[in-house]
C-alpha cells in the first residue's frame, strides 16, 4: 500500500535561513508525489508535484522539492524562509490504480521566527 | 482562491442528526474528492467521483454517502451523526481526461462540522 511519512511534527527556522521539511514515501510502482500547504482556517493549497523527469521540482512561492529515488524521499526546501511561510505542510502520494486519490502524511508545522 | 466552493462554512448539529455538505468544483473539472481532516486521524480520503460516477472509496463510514450531479457539483451526506464525526470536511477537484489523472487537486475552504 502507498504511504508517506513526515518524520517531524514541527520545524523551526529563523527568517532568512534555508528550510527543509522532510517526507519519505513507500509505493508500489512509480511514485507521484505532491506538497500542499495549509494556512489557519483555510483549505490546502497546491505547492508542487513530481510525476517524472527532473529530480528537482520548482513550485509556488519559491519552494522546491528534491526527489530521491534511492532514499525514497521528497523533501520540501526553500533557500530563504519568510515569516509568512509559517503554516502546516502536507506531503502526499497518489494512490495506485486509476484514481487520483491522495494519501497524505500527518503534516509538519513550519514555524519561521523573525 | 482555488475556484472550489463549499457550503456551509460551519455546521453545528446534534448527535443522531443528518447533514448535507455541498461542493462546487472548479469550472471544467470532472473529478471531485472528499476528505476528512481531524486531529486524531489527520487528513483522510473519503470518496471520489468522476463525471457523475463513483471511482474510489476510502475509509468512508456506511453512515456517510455522496453523489455527483449532472452539473458536476457534489454533496456529502452524513447521517446518524456521532461526536467523533466532528471534523473539517474538504472537497477537492481536479481536471484531466480520466479519473486517474496526475493533475493536482484544488481544495475548497472546507466545512467545519461540530456535533454536540
Amino acid at each position: 500500500a502507498q504511504s508517506v511519512a513526515q518524520p517531524e511534527d514541527q520545524v523551526n527556522v529563523a527568517e532568512g535561513n534555508p528550510l527543509t521539511v522532510k517526507c519519505t514515501y513507500s509505493v508500489s510502482g512509480n511514485p507521484y508525489l505532491f506538497w500542499y500547504v495549509q494556512y489557519p482556517n483555510r483549505g490546502l493549497q497546491f505547492l508542487l508535484k513530481y510525476i517524472t523527469g527532473d529530480n528537482l521540482v520548482k513550485g509556488s512561492y519559491g519552494f522546491e522539492a528534491e526527489f530521491n529515488k534511492s532514499q525514497t524521499s521528497f523533501h520540501l526546501k526553500k533557500p530563504s524562509a519568510l515569516v509568512s511561510d509559517s503554516a502546516l505542510y502536507f506531503c502526499a502520494v497518489r494512490d495506485a490504480g486509476n484514481t487520483g486519490k491522495l494519501i497524505f502524511g500527518q503534516g509538519t508545522t513550519l514555524q519561521v521566527k523573525p | 482562491d482555488s475556484g472550489v466552493t463549499q457550503t456551509p462554512k460551519h455546521l453545528i448539529t446534534a448527535t443522531g442528526q443528518r447533514v448535507t455538505l455541498r461542493c462546487s468544483p472548479r469550472s471544467g473539472d470532472l473529478s471531485v474528492y472528499w476528505y476528512q481532516q481531524s486531529l486524531d486521524q489527520g487528513l483522510q480520503f473519503l470518496i471520489q467521483y468522476y463525471n457523475g460516477e463513483e471511482r474510489a472509496k476510502g475509509n468512508i463510514l456506511e453512515r456517510f454517502s455522496a453523489q455527483q450531479f449532472p452539473d458536476l457539483h457534489s454533496e456529502l451526506n452524513l447521517s446518524s451523526l456521532e461526536l467523533g464525526d466532528s471534523a473539517l470536511y474538504f472537497c477537492a477537484s481536479s481536471g484531466g481526461r480520466t479519473s486517474g489523472s496526475y493533475n493536482e487537486q484544488f481544495f475548497g475552504p472546507g466545512t467545519r462540522l461540530t456535533v454536540l
